[in-house]
């Protein structure tokens, strides 16, 4: 069973960087799928953040692009986010996600149970 | 960015009842449209992808159906464990966006 889990601090203050990490299990960081960030504010809806794939390759929401970096590590089988120049519109629960390819079609079938970050000072 | 616009926003039923809800997008997107599930302080599941397609392990009663621009998620037979918010997502075009949300709720 492929299980992802998000892990860093909770809190951030206003300006700083918010940088999360995600550790994947039952499944290889290298395999055929893409590994995501999507963000939902308290109340709000979802929104997708940014994708990488294992050889480093990345698509980035043009909303949040010139502030993000999501890098992988395969010694790890983890994968991470940094958001730059945080506000208190970046508060927001964070899940990591698995961007799988089906013949037709590309969903998220494995997510995170989530973690909560507050940006205040 | 592609918009997806659901509707109702809300909508109450009762056990053993049969809800629709639709997922409009802004433009075709064929058949590259998912569906999650959302129970209260959980992470989304997903439900259905390509529009139609049962992902494992989800119930039967679960129904997909649409495409171009209109979309339906169909549940028949509602339980209380469908209590949740239902989302709809594009996978057409980067960057992937949601819809608002359906909330469905119990009588």
């Amino acid at each position: 069973q492929v299980h992802l889990e998000e892990s860093g601090p909770g809190l951030v203050k206003p300006s700083g960087t918010l940088s999360l990490t995600c550790a994947v299990s039952g499944d290889s960081i290298s395999s055929s799928n893409w590994w995501s960030w999507v963000r939902q504010s308290p109340g709000k809806g979802l929104e997708w953040i940014g994708e990488i794939f294992h050889t480093g390759a990345t698509n980035y929401n043009p909303s949040l692009e010139t502030r993000l970096t999501i890098s992988v590590d395969k010694s790890k089988n983890q994968f991470s986010l940094k958001v730059n120049s945080v506000t208190a519109a970046d508060t927001a629960v964070y899940y990591c996600a698995r961007g799988h390819q089906w013949d037709l079609s590309y969903s998220f079938d494995y997510w995170g149970q989530g973690i909560l970050v507050t940006v205040s000072s | 960015d592609i918009q997806l616009t659901q509707s109702p926003s809300s909508l109450s039923a009762s056990v053993g009842d049969r809800v629709t809800m639709t997922c409009r997008a802004s433009q075709n997107i064929m058949n590259y449209l998912n569906w999650y599930q959302q129970i209260p302080g959980k992470a989304p599941n997903l439900l259905i992808h390509a529009a139609s397609s049962l992902q494992s392990g989800v119930p039967s009663r679960f129904n997909g159906s649409g495409s171009g621009t209109d979309f339906i998620l169909t549940i028949s037979n509602l339980q209380p464990e469908d209590v949740a918010i239902y989302y709809c997502q594009e996978s057409y075009r980067i960057p992937w966006t949601f819809g608002q949300g359906t909330k469905v709720e119990i009588k």
